[in-house]
């Protein structure tokens, strides 16, 4: 079956050491997309690629960093967590239609824990 | 500002029916999605509407009015495994899609 895979399911890590959340997609789409969710909120947009367009939303932190080597994959890296950082992490994409219909496909999502 | 909003929680009961609401404020419109969250796992896509009015698929159906700028998901003869949380995201006239927090659903037996 196609679809979106994250890994780790559940990450541990250390206040300020650097953290790698991968996803990968067999879907073919041309949007990945990195969301950020706490408990009991929407999630948040970090950044998202069109093909390789990287297009970053004005409030991510620098802390966090993206790479798409790939269509197929997508890395969200942070290079110094903070205990602010613990939150599930979702990848997502999308085939790109111009319309309004365009849904997102999400995968299983990281959940980190900074200690 | 561009604002969504939606009951943080609801209980109903087993076999029952339950509206949940979502009011929205964008800058534009193009087209609303409701999406079913459970805990501790991604979101799933439940619906999408753009035109005003009603879409049933199965249990679930969503409304629409855009001049309200309402929308609802009904969901009917709820089961245990409907527990969920219940997330409205419209897609604004840039594209972008701007997401509720949510509403937690809890279903009594």
């Amino acid at each position: 079956d196609a679809m979106v895979i994250q890994n780790p399911r559940y990450q541990v890590t250390q206040f300020g050491k650097p953290v790698t959340l991968s996803c990968s997609q067999t879907l073919n789409h041309n949007v990945m997309y990195w969301y950020q969710q706490k408990s009991s909120q929407a999630p948040k947009l970090l950044f998202h690629y069109y093909d390789k367009d990287f297009n970053n939303e004005a409030d991510t932190p620098d802390n966090f960093q993206s790479r798409r080597p790939n269509t197929s994959f997508c890395f969200l890296d942070i290079r110094s967590p903070g205990l602010g950082d613990a939150a599930m992490y979702l990848c997502a994409t999308s085939r790109k239609t111009g319309t309004g219909n365009e849904k997102l496909f999400f995968g299983s999502g990281t959940q980190l824990s900074v200690l | 500002g561009q604002n969504i909003d939606q009951p943080t929680e609801m209980t109903a009961t087993e076999g029952a029916i339950v509206q949940i609401n979502c009011t929205y404020q964008t800058s534009g419109f193009n087209g609303l999605f409701w999406y079913q969250q459970h805990a501790g796992e991604a979101p799933t896509f439940l619906s999408y509407n753009v035109l005003d009015g009603l879409e049933e698929k199965g249990r679930f159906s969503s409304f629409l009015s855009r001049s309200k700028g309402y929308s609802y998901l009904l969901l009917k003869e709820l089961q245990m495994k409907d527990s969920a949380s219940y997330l409205c995201a419209v897609r604004g006239g840039d594209y972008q899609l701007i997401w509720g927090a949510g509403t937690k659903l809890i279903i009594k037996p």
